[in-house]
C-alpha cells in the first residue's frame, strides 16, 4: 500500500465547475497535511496547509481533513483554465526522524476546459 | 522578500563527473530539505538539514550523495560520479525556525540535472 495515495486522474472539469481532489494516507500519526500545485516544468507551489479535522477555506480553495478516515481533500470552486496543473498531496509524520519529511502522493492532473 | 534560490537552474554533466547543487533558503528560514523528482515520477524526500546538522537523511542513496548546510553560505547537495539514472529535477525547500508554520515548506525553482 502506498503511503500517500491520490485519486487517479487525469481529472477534467469545465470552467466554472467544482474540482474535487482526494488523498488518503496510511500513517495514523500524521499531523500535518499540505496541497501543492505544480505546473509542467515548474516547482511545487503551496496552496493550503491543514492540521485539524474539518474544513479550511482560502479563496476558491477548501481543504478538508478527516483523521479518523485518514483522508484529506481539496475542492476548487469556480475552476479556471489557469488551475490546470498537477495537484500534489503531501503528508508529514508526527515524530521520530520523520519529523520534517514530506511524503507526496503521485499527483492528480487537473484540466479545466473552457 | 526573496524566495528559495537554487543554482544552477540547469546542469549538464557527463557520466563520472561531480554535480554540486546549491540552495539558499528564504531569509530567516533555518530548515532546508532536498527532494528529487525523476521523470514521470513523484517527488521523493532526500534529506532534511538545519545549520551544521543533518536531521534526517533517510531518503539519500547510500553512495555518491551527500548534503551539507554550513553555518555560513548555501546548502549544497553533492553527487559524485554521476550516472544517467541521476538525471532528474532536484528541488530544495525551506521552512521557518519556529511557530505554527515551522513545517510549511516553500520550494525553490529546482535544478534540472542531465547526465550524458
Amino acid at each position: 500500500q502506498k503511503e500517500v495515495e491520490q485519486n487517479s486522474g487525469p481529472l477534467s472539469v469545465p470552467e466554472g465547475a467544482i474540482a474535487s481532489l482526494n488523498c488518503t494516507y496510511s500513517d495514523r500519526v500524521s499531523q500535518s497535511f499540505f496541497w501543492y500545485r505544480q505546473y509542467s516544468g515548474k516547482s511545487p507551489e503551496l496552496i493550503m496547509s491543514i492540521y485539524s479535522n474539518g474544513d479550511k477555506e482560502d479563496g476558491r480553495f477548501t481543504a478538508q481533513l478527516n483523521k479518523a478516515s485518514q483522508y484529506v481533500s481539496l475542492l476548487i470552486r469556480d475552476s479556471q483554465p489557469s488551475d490546470s496543473a498537477t495537484y500534489l498531496c503531501a503528508v508529514m509524520s508526527a515524530g521520530g526522524t520523520s519529523y520534517g519529511k514530506l511524503t507526496f502522493g503521485q499527483g492528480t492532473i487537473l484540466t479545466v476546459h473552457p | 522578500n526573496a524566495g528559495v534560490m537554487q543554482n544552477p537552474r540547469h546542469l549538464v554533466r557527463r557520466r563520472g563527473q561531480e554535480a554540486r547543487l546549491r540552495c539558499s533558503p528564504v531569509k530567516g528560514h533555518s530548515h532546508v530539505y532536498w527532494y528529487r523528482q525523476l521523470p514521470e515520477e513523484g517527488l521523493k524526500f532526500m534529506v532534511y538539514l538545519q545549520k551544521e546538522n543533518i536531521i534526517d537523511e533517510s531518503g539519500m542513496p547510500k553512495e555518491r550523495f551527500s548534503a551539507e548546510f554550513p553555518k555560513e553560505g548555501p546548502s549544497i547537495l553533492r553527487i559524485q560520479q554521476v550516472v544517467r539514472g541521476d538525471s532528474a529535477a532536484y528541488f530544495c525547500a525551506s521552512s521557518p525556525p519556529s511557530g505554527r508554520e515551522v513545517y510549511t515548506q516553500y520550494f525553490g525553482p529546482g535544478t534540472r540535472l542531465t547526465v550524458l
